[in-house]
């Protein structure tokens, strides 16, 4: 069954830092483009960043662009977000999700998600 | 940037009505277009993709249809578990990334 846990959220200063994981089963990790999307309380789903199969390449939002960076550890099936310079607005849930096709870049769409990490940017 | 304006911004209906949810896109995405489904204190679901396709376990009183720049979700006869959220995303190979709209809350009438 493929499953998808995300980890590391929490309450935290504005200008500070967090790093989200995911950690991944049920599914040959390695073979999958995967996505970070969050959604603030009372507003929409905002797309944030995609790491291709291989980890090769990466894609941001502008709105998160040079302050978070998305990775994969393949040897531990574990999905990251780092996340740095942290707003107020940044405060959401935040989901990991897998890319429903094999083996590409940017991806497709996503057909896999975790129950999400809630992150609150306050002082 | 390509902007996707969802409508209407709430629709309520009755169990057993058909329901029509639209997403226009500011200009073009072929059949690049999604559909998902957000249920209070869950996930999203992929409901359609490829403007049309139904993923795994979707019921088939849930149809896409659309290309270009206007799209549509249709719900044949509406059942409890359909009262959600529902967001439409467009993924783009130009600006890469994805775009949600902005969603329409179907609720119960």
């Amino acid at each position: 069954q493929m499953q998808l846990v995300e980890s590391g959220g929490g309450v935290v200063l504005p200008g500070r830092s967090l790093r989200l994981s995911c950690a991944a089963s049920g599914f040959t990790f390695s073979s999958y483009a995967m996505h970070w999307v969050r959604q603030a309380p009372g507003k929409g789903l905002e797309w944030l960043a995609t790491v291709s199969y291989d980890g090769a390449t990466t894609y941001y939002a502008d709105s998160v662009k040079g302050r978070f960076t998305i990775s994969r550890d393949i040897s531990n099936n574990t999905l990251y977000l780092q996340m740095n310079s942290l707003r107020p607005q940044d405060t959401a849930m935040y989901y990991c999700a897998r890319d429903m096709e094999k083996w590409l870049q940017l991806g497709e769409w996503f057909d896999t998600w975790g129950q999400g990490t809630p992150v609150t940017v306050s002082s | 940037e390509i902007v996707l304006t969802q409508s209407p911004a709430t629709l309520s209906l009755s169990p057993g009505e058909r329901a029509t949810l639209s997403c226009r896109a500011s200009q073009s995405v072929g059949s690049q277009l999604a559909w998902y489904q957000v249920r209070p204190g869950q996930p999203p679901r992929l409901f359609i993709y490829d403007a049309y396709k139904r993923a795994t376990g979707i019921p088939g009183r849930f149809s896409g249809s659309g290309s270009g720049t206007d799209f549509t979700l249709t719900i044949a006869s509406l059942e409890a578990e359909d009262f959600a959220v529902y967001y439409c995303q467009h993924r783009s190979n130009w600006s890469p990334g994805y775009t949600f709209g902005q969603g329409t809350k179907l609720e119960i009438k």
